[in-house]
């Protein structure tokens, strides 16, 4: 159980185009959902959190009209990165939690490259 | 501002020996700690959480948590090559749902 997916797993795109990463917990429905980012050899960077019906809550730093967050239902949440350049090339993780809100099962992460 | 506090390591152990995790946090409040590993190039993976003072294990895995002294740590039995990864500890609770992750200790278990 406690199964997260992400689509796609990776992706190359130009600059200046947008990304959408898709993010969906398969056997359970996921009361929030977490959008991380991780650069080489760092530790993950929580993003957002967001919740099913409700706009997401940004960390500080991070741009909400750059990483545009849908949650859609209790199994989807979207992140998109508009106007992507080469610096928002990463790996970039969701998390899906139910039952506490603590325990994340975390999806296998799509590795964004932007040329 | 909560603070999980992790040596980067790396830590190196012989394959067979046991290797033990620390961390500590700094919010007295915390209730509920987890142990995720992360192998190069993949996502977290939850291999442990407590919740109580004491030690829980599962398997080769043993989670030992202080809250008086506000450290957890993970011990690693009979450690194998394949135990090789960053062991990312996380503290949750304390009036925020969300858990603040530490910045992990990459082991090395070399035959």
């Amino acid at each position: 159980g406690a199964v997260v997916s992400q689509h796609p797993s990776w992706v190359i795109c130009k600059s200046g185009t947008s990304v959408k990463i898709e993010c969906r917990s398969l056997d359970f429905q996921a009361t929030t959902m977490f959008w991380y980012r991780q650069f080489p050899k760092q530790s993950l960077m929580l993003m957002a959190t967001s919740n099913e019906g409700s706009k997401a809550t940004y960390e500080q730093g991070v741009e909400k009209d750059k990483f545009l967050i849908n949650h859609a239902s209790l199994t989807l949440s979207t992140l998109t990165v508009t106007s992507a350049h080469p610096e928002d090339s990463s790996f970039y993780i969701c998390s899906a939690a139910y039952l506490s809100d603590y325990e994340q099962y975390f999806g296998p992460g799509t590795r964004l490259t932007v040329t | 501002q909560k603070e999980v506090e992790q040596n980067s390591g790396p830590l190196s152990v012989p394959e067979g020996a046991i290797a033990s995790l620390n961390c500590t946090y700094s919010d007295r409040g915390s209730q509920s700690f987890f142990w995720y590993r992360q192998y190069s190039g993949k996502s977290p993976e939850l291999i442990m959480f407590i919740y109580s003072n004491g030690d829980k294990e599962d398997g080769r895995f043993t989670a030992q948590l202080n809250k008086a002294s506000q450290y957890v740590s993970l011990l690693i039995r009979d450690s194998q090559p394949s135990d090789s990864a960053t062991y990312l500890c996380a503290v949750g609770g304390g009036g925020s749902y969300i858990p603040t992750f530490g910045r992990g200790t990459s082991l090395i278990v070399h035959p």
